[in-house]
């Protein structure tokens, strides 16, 4: 199959904590993991993607790992904010099209 | 860069009704796909367009159905409407399709389409 799952369903940390969120995906021919942000009542954006050439990739406060031997990939946001506050989707692709399978998201809450 | 469009924003329509919603993807991109998002079960893929033609369609009865234009602007339709087809409808444009084995590329989500079916 290509299910994508994703962990935790939720998660609230304080502010200035770090957030870790995991996803595991089945194929292992998948080589591209994007992560989403979607806040309430808008579209997910995303902010942040990584190909299986690489185990690490940083973007400011945000990082995604991929372990392609395990299948799972994580996204790590440090120093988190209130406005970090969101629900997060990880992605795989299934075939060699943008058919996305999505993760069930992340509710993330960070307290002030 | 304008970012990708959808219409109607909002909409209500009675059971057994059909809808269309409409998407324009960011300029230059020719590859358009579209997601249902529910609370229950997250966001699933639809279909996926590209050069007119649909590329891939995701586990949805033939009620739902999509095109695809030569301006790569794209609608999908949804007949005979059940209560269970209220959701957002998101597309998602991406310059090209993914090339090679499950080697998908960026897309980009539109605002989505609110359906309500009463």
């Amino acid at each position: 199959g290509e299910n994508v799952e994703q962990h935790p369903s939720t998660l609230s940390v304080q502010e200035g904590d770090s957030a870790v969120i995991k996803c595991t995906y089945s194929d292992s021919a998948s080589n591209y993991f994007p992560w989403y942000k979607q806040e309430l009542g808008k579209r997910p954006q995303l902010i942040i993607d990584i190909r299986s050439n690489v185990g690490e990739k940083k973007d400011q406060r945000i990082a995604v790992t991929l372990n392609k031997t395990a299948k799972h990939f994580s996204l790590h946001i440090t120093e988190t904010q209130p406005e970090d506050s969101a629900v997060y989707f990880c992605a795989a692709p299934k075939y060699n099209n943008n058919d996305m399978r999505f993760g069930a998201g992340t509710r993330l809450t960070v307290k002030p | 860069k304008a970012g990708v469009t959808q219409t109607p924003r909002y909409l209500i329509k009675t059971r057994g009704q059909q809808v269309t919603l409409s998407c324009s993807p960011i300029s230059g991109h020719r590859s358009v796909s579209w997601y249902q998002q529910t609370p229950g079960q997250g966001l699933q893929f639809l279909f996926e367009y590209f050069s007119e033609t649909q590329r891939n369609k995701g586990n949805f009865p033939g009620r739902f159905s999509g095109r695809q234009f030569s301006n790569s602007r794209s609608e999908m339709n949804v007949s005979t409407l059940e209560l269970g087809d209220s959701a957002l409808y998101l597309c998602a444009s991406s310059p090209s399709p993914g090339t090679g084995t499950y080697s998908g590329n960026t897309i980009y989500f539109g605002e989505g389409s609110w359906l309500t079916v009463v």
